[in-house]
């Protein structure tokens, strides 16, 4: 069974820019979390997707978006990018009621300049 | 306020030693707690988990201990090897919620 993929694994932007980032979870996963890994941090939670709604929310500002589609794939949307938005975004994908167990993504590092 | 604290950020342990990595937190609502792996390039795997019920997980060479009253817990690994050098995650989840609250990370070094 294919895993987590997330594509691109690396992004350079400037601030300001907008980027959005995209997460194919394993197939028959329904739930989809986004991630930010920064040092120091370690891995600090985004918002969770499940049958293309957003079902959790971390304690990120509103520049910070996603969306799921029907087939359980799942983008996040940085708009107005800052330099401390620098980071390695992971996307995580479970069956429903499974997050104990999610798998993650290899992740995207992105660097704003 | 970090509610998981890996208070050691680093750490190195000579090949076939026990690797002991700490995690405390600070919400006494947790009542399930995962350790994660994270190799360079990859994405963080599951390791082991426990539960607040339990005091001790054991998995092969991995063992999870957890102290509710301390609101620590610690992974154990012997003998260790040097594929099990890695950032080592610890990770919370309260009752209530559906998400878990992640550790900086402890990055360990198995030395041959």
């Amino acid at each position: 069974k294919a895993g987590v993929t997330q594509t691109p694994r690396y992004l350079i932007k400037t601030r300001g820019q907008q980027v959005t980032l995209s997460c194919s979870p394993i197939s028959g996963h329904r739930s989809v979390s986004w991630y930010q890994q920064t040092p120091g941090q370690g891995l600090q939670f985004l918002f969770e997707y499940f049958s293309e709604t957003q079902r959790n929310k971390g304690n990120f500002p509103g520049r910070f978006s996603g969306r799921q589609f029907s087939n359980s794939r799942s983008e996040m949307n940085v708009s107005t990018l800052e330099l401390g938005d620098s980071a390695l975004y992971l996307c995580a994908s479970s069956l429903e009621g499974q997050q104990e167990t999610q798998y993650f993504g290899p992740g995207t590092r992105l660097l704003v300049l | 306020d970090q509610q998981v604290k890996q208070n050691s950020p680093s750490l190195s342990v000579q090949e076939g030693r026990i690797s002991i990595l700490n995690c405390d937190y600070t919400n006494s609502m947790f009542d399930y707690f995962l350790w994660y792996k994270k190799y360079p390039a990859e994405g963080p795997t599951f390791l082991i988990s426990i539960s607040s019920i339990k005091d001790k997980n054991e998995d092969g060479r991995f063992t999870v201990f957890l102290n509710k009253s301390a609101k620590h817990l610690s992974l154990h690994i012997v003998p260790s090897q040097p594929g099990d050098s890695a950032v080592y995650f610890c990770a919370a989840r309260d009752n209530y919620g559906q998400n878990f609250v992640f550790g900086p990370g402890t990055r360990l070094s198995v030395l041959p």
